[in-house]
């Protein structure tokens, strides 16, 4: 069964630091995010992309997060100076073209736990 | 603005004793509501999507309903391998494309 992967896992970062974090979403999907859960918290909404170019963005998600697709399966998050409140786990994820009024859902990765210290 | 409140917070039961858990949503125009399990550490994993009020969708011992103000995941008989977070979300008018999420109900399976 397709599913959507993550790399790395964990990645640990020190403050000021610049990370990427990667995905590989579900080949024939269209439309792609990524969240972030804070520990103890909501998963809450960054990003999503779709035709080569974002589509809405969250007020979390500000000129320090950017979201690129440079090839036909990668789709990937850059943090440019991390900050100690960037702590969470982020999650990729993707989904297929909506059906007239109704959307189809949403297939998570596995995450990646990011710990800036 | 999109709300969605889930309840109880944490839900403790014996192996094979049957519960509800509620999602109450606020949204203009629904588009979906989706169920997810998380375990610990792990990504959301999707169970369920509802489109319309007097919806029901199930999956084993899972079973999901649909009002036009919240939705009930009914356990049947659980077992200590249901045991897991259970999200809620919604999607919002067309052109929207983020899921808002609950806090989530943990659910506590007991042998």
């Amino acid at each position: 069964e397709p599913e959507v992967t993550q790399t790395p896992s964990h990645q640990v970062t020190q403050m000021g630091q610049e990370v990427i974090l990667r995905c590989v979403p579900i080949s024939n999907h269209l439309y792609f995010y990524w969240y972030r859960q804070i520990l103890g918290q909501k998963v809450e909404f960054l990003v999503s992309f779709y035709n080569n170019e974002i589509s809405e963005k969250s007020e979390i998600f500000d000129d320090q997060f950017s979201v690129e697709r440079p090839d036909g399966s990668n789709f990937t998050l850059k943090i440019r100076s991390t900050k100690l409140e960037d702590s969470a786990m982020y999650f990729c994820a993707s989904r297929k073209q909506g059906a007239g009024v109704f959307s189809y859902e949403q297939y998570f990765g596995p995450g990646t736990r990011l710990t800036v210290t | 603005e999109d709300q969605v409140t889930q309840s109880p917070e944490a839900l403790r039961l014996q192996e094979g004793e049957s519960s509800s858990l509620n999602c109450s949503y606020t949204v203009s125009g629904l588009r979906g509501l989706f169920w997810y399990r998380q375990d610990p550490g792990k990504g959301p994993e999707f169970l369920f999507t509802l489109y319309s009020a007097g919806e029901e969708k199930e999956k084993e011992r899972l079973k999901a309903t649909l009002t036009k103000k919240e939705s009930f995941l009914h356990i049947t008989a659980p077992k200590p391998e249901d045991s897991a977070t259970y999200l809620c979300a919604v999607q919002a008018p067309q052109g929207a494309q983020k899921l808002v999420f609950g806090q989530g109900t943990r659910l506590t399976i007991n042998p």
